[in-house]
């Protein structure tokens, strides 16, 4: 039962470089999220994605997107590295509505921009 | 917009003691509410929800909280504090008028349960 799963759970990037964080989860949900952790600043929402098919900005989206491959799956992408983006990054999902709304994390990505 | 204050950055009580975390929202129209637990270097765990009904919720390890819409707040509460839920809390909002799509969390709160 692994709910959901993110990789990797370290990186270190060069000011400048792409990459892309992935999550997958196994729930069947039709909602997914991702999230940045600051110290201080709480989970602040990067992008959203309510289905398959279907991705909104959240509170920070600037420097990131997101792709939604199919239901299981949702990555963040980030074209241009930034130390600002240094953060610790969270994939999560959830029903929309119904007995089921709460959200199940996976266990975050470290990155460093250096 | 929809929003979540945590006016606490930090909780510092005692164990055996009474504990409570303070939440108040900001939505239009009737919200769900979170309550979630991180333990460090850990992803974050579920703790209890309000949808609908019982103003009064019964979550995991003991906590619950109590909706007040008259004062838009959910405070987190236990009845006896353990060293163990020494942790950081937050509180999260999803709003009808989104179609309850996003998750908003607030900037959590540190709870200090010292023995």
């Amino acid at each position: 039962n692994a709910g959901v799963t993110q990789t990797p759970k370290f990186q270190v990037l060069k000011t400048g470089q792409s990459m892309t964080l992935q999550c997958a989860q196994d729930m069947n949900h039709n909602s997914m999220y991702w999230y940045r952790q600051d110290p201080g600043m709480g989970l602040r929402l990067i992008y959203y994605s309510a289905s398959e098919g279907t991705t909104d900005k959240g509170e920070v989206p600037n420097g990131y997107n997101v792709s939604r491959l199919n239901k299981r799956e949702f990555s963040l992408r980030l074209e241009s590295a930034a130390p600002s983006q240094t953060s610790v990054y969270f994939c999560a999902s959830s029903d929309r509505t119904g007995a089921n709304t709460e959200a199940f994390f996976g266990q975050g990505t470290r990155l460093t921009v250096v | 917009a929809q929003s979540v204050a945590q006016p606490e950055d930090q909780v510092n009580v005692a164990e055996g003691n009474p504990l409570t975390v303070k939440c108040t929202y900001s939505v239009s129209g009737n919200p769900y509410l979170f309550w979630y637990v991180q333990y460090p270097n850990r992803g974050l765990q579920f703790l209890l929800k309000y949808i609908t009904g019982d103003n009064l919720v019964k979550g995991s390890y003991g906590f619950e909280a109590e909706f007040n819409k008259s004062q838009t707040s959910f405070h987190l509460k236990k009845p006896s504090a353990l060293v163990s839920d020494s942790a950081l809390y937050f509180c999260a909002v999803r709003d009808r008028r989104t179609g309850f799509q996003k998750l908003v969390f607030g900037t959590g709160t540190r709870l200090l349960v010292s023995p």
